[in-house]
């Protein structure tokens, strides 16, 4: 079955800091890849997906571009602030109508 | 407005009983599916359900029971067979095959059992 792998956190960044999540799949076929954010005591949000190889998903200010050589999916924002501090999910779609989740990367944003 | 209700949101539970969680959708969607979320763990799928009167076992499914009679509504029972039933759970629905389209979630029903 697919495998999401990205980094732990929790990453604490400073506003208006440059953000980089890192996110990398092993998927039998292709996927597509998509980002969830989830706040405080709240169900997840998509965040933004990208369907094929190369493909840039944004939102928001993030993007993510999905990278068939590498097998990644890293989540980039060039300047974060304090809302922006939530957990943030790197997923992949597979076989059987499912989705497969990272372990999910807190962010600390401080003024 | 549409969206996913899932209720109640904290619930406590003895050890040896059972407990059905509620998630209920107006989106109109066929696929329904449900999440346990643990600190360090991420999501995993317990089980899901593409259309009325069907559904699959998921990554975790032992010791979890569903039902799917209506579109609207997938309710998820934890058994007493549950060893660690402790934990986060989140519903979520899809108008079709995930690949192509966007999971919503509900906002999660915490189980704690005492």
């Amino acid at each position: 079955g697919n495998s999401v792998t990205q980094m732990e956190g929790p990453v604490t960044l400073s506003e208006e800091a440059f953000l980089t999540i890192n996110c990398t799949y092993t998927a039998t076929g292709y996927p597509s890849l998509f980002w969830y954010v989830q706040y405080p005591g709240e169900g997840l949000q998509l965040l933004l997906k990208a369907t094929k190889a190369d493909d840039k998903g944004s939102n928001k200010g993030f993007e993510a571009t999905y990278r068939k050589e590498t097998t990644s999916f890293h989540l980039e924002k060039g300047s974060v602030q304090v809302s922006d501090s939530a957990v943030y999910f790197c997923a992949a779609s597979g076989g059987g109508n499912k989705l497969t989740f990272g372990t999910g990367t807190q962010l600390k944003v401080e003024l | 407005d549409g969206g996913i209700t899932q209720s109640p949101k904290y619930l406590f539970r003895k050890e040896g009983q059972n407990v059905t969680l509620s998630c209920e959708q107006n989106l109109n969607h066929d696929a329904m599916y449900w999440y346990r979320q643990d600190p360090g763990q991420g999501l995993r799928l317990i089980y899901y359900s593409q259309i009325v009167n069907d559904f699959q076992k998921g990554d975790i499914a032992e010791g979890y029971s569903v039902s799917r009679e209506k579109k609207e509504s997938f309710p998820l029972t934890v058994t007493s067979a549950q060893k660690n039933p402790t934990a986060f759970y989140l519903c979520a629905s899809s108008t079709g095959l995930i690949m192509n389209t966007e999971a919503f979630f509900g906002q999660g029903t915490r189980l704690t059992v005492v």
